[in-house]
């Protein structure tokens, strides 16, 4: 069972910095490993695919990066809107479960 | 556009049962596995089940295993989680979850979300 470790729990920054968020998997998980960004009362957005492919809509601020076991979601410049929770995520062919990681909330 | 809309949710005495239902629409529903996630309240994302688009691959959660069915019904594009003998530890909000593709790695993140609805089990 491939476990992903989210690190830091909360990272607290201001408007204008730049956030950096880390994702380690126990083995390796290739490139399949995937970022959401939650809001309080709001369902998980896709952000980030294949490790590195930015969803539709979602701005260049966001960028993901790393395969193997270690991964990176950076905001360049964050937005007051981009202040929320982050999980990254991955799921093999077999078995079809989709882990979480536990998730780093990410506060002004 | 792409829809998922959940309902179904409600409050339930543990040891009793309920069935969440996932209304689809704006995409070629035969064509994707789909899958529950849960949020309890204040904890993070979990995975529940997946049921894939030949509608008989299906996988759970340790958690939920026995006690959840996932299950598609193609003729009214609709997803279903009958979860039975339900604990407090299955207090949460359930959202139904598109795969980002039909074949390859596309199918391995979630592109779509429902808003998502609150399943409350208490005494």
């Amino acid at each position: 069972e491939i476990v992903l470790t989210q690190s830091p729990a909360t990272l607290s920054l201001s408007p204008g910095e730049r956030a950096t968020l880390s994702c380690r998997a126990s083995q390796s998980v290739n490139n399949y490993l995937a970022w959401y960004q939650q809001r309080p009362g709001q369902p998980p957005r896709l952000l980030i695919y294949g490790a590195s492919n930015r969803a539709t809509g979602i701005p260049a601020r966001f960028s993901g990066s790393g395969s193997g076991t270690d991964f990176t979601l950076t905001i360049s410049s964050l937005e007051p809107e981009d202040f929320a929770a982050y999980y990254c995520q991955h799921r093999n062919q077999w078995p079809p479960d989709g882990t979480f990681g536990q998730g780093t909330k990410l506060e002004i | 556009q792409v829809q998922l809309v959940e309902s179904g949710g409600g409050v339930v005495q543990p040891g009793r049962s309920l069935r969440l239902s996932c209304g689809a629409s704006g995409f070629a529903f035969s064509d994707y596995g789909m899958h529950w996630v849960r949020r309890a309240p204040g904890k993070g994302l979990e995975w529940v089940a997946v049921v894939g688009s030949d509608g008989t691959t299906k996988y759970y959660s340790d958690s939920v295993k026995g006690r959840f069915t996932i299950s598609r019904d193609i003729s009214k594009n609709t997803l279903q989680l009958q979860m039975d003998s339900l604990r407090v530890e299955d207090t949460a909000v359930y959202y139904c979850a598109k795969e980002g593709g039909s074949s390859g790695s596309d199918r391995f993140h979630f592109d779509h979300w429902g808003q998502g609805t609150l399943v409350t089990v208490s005494s």
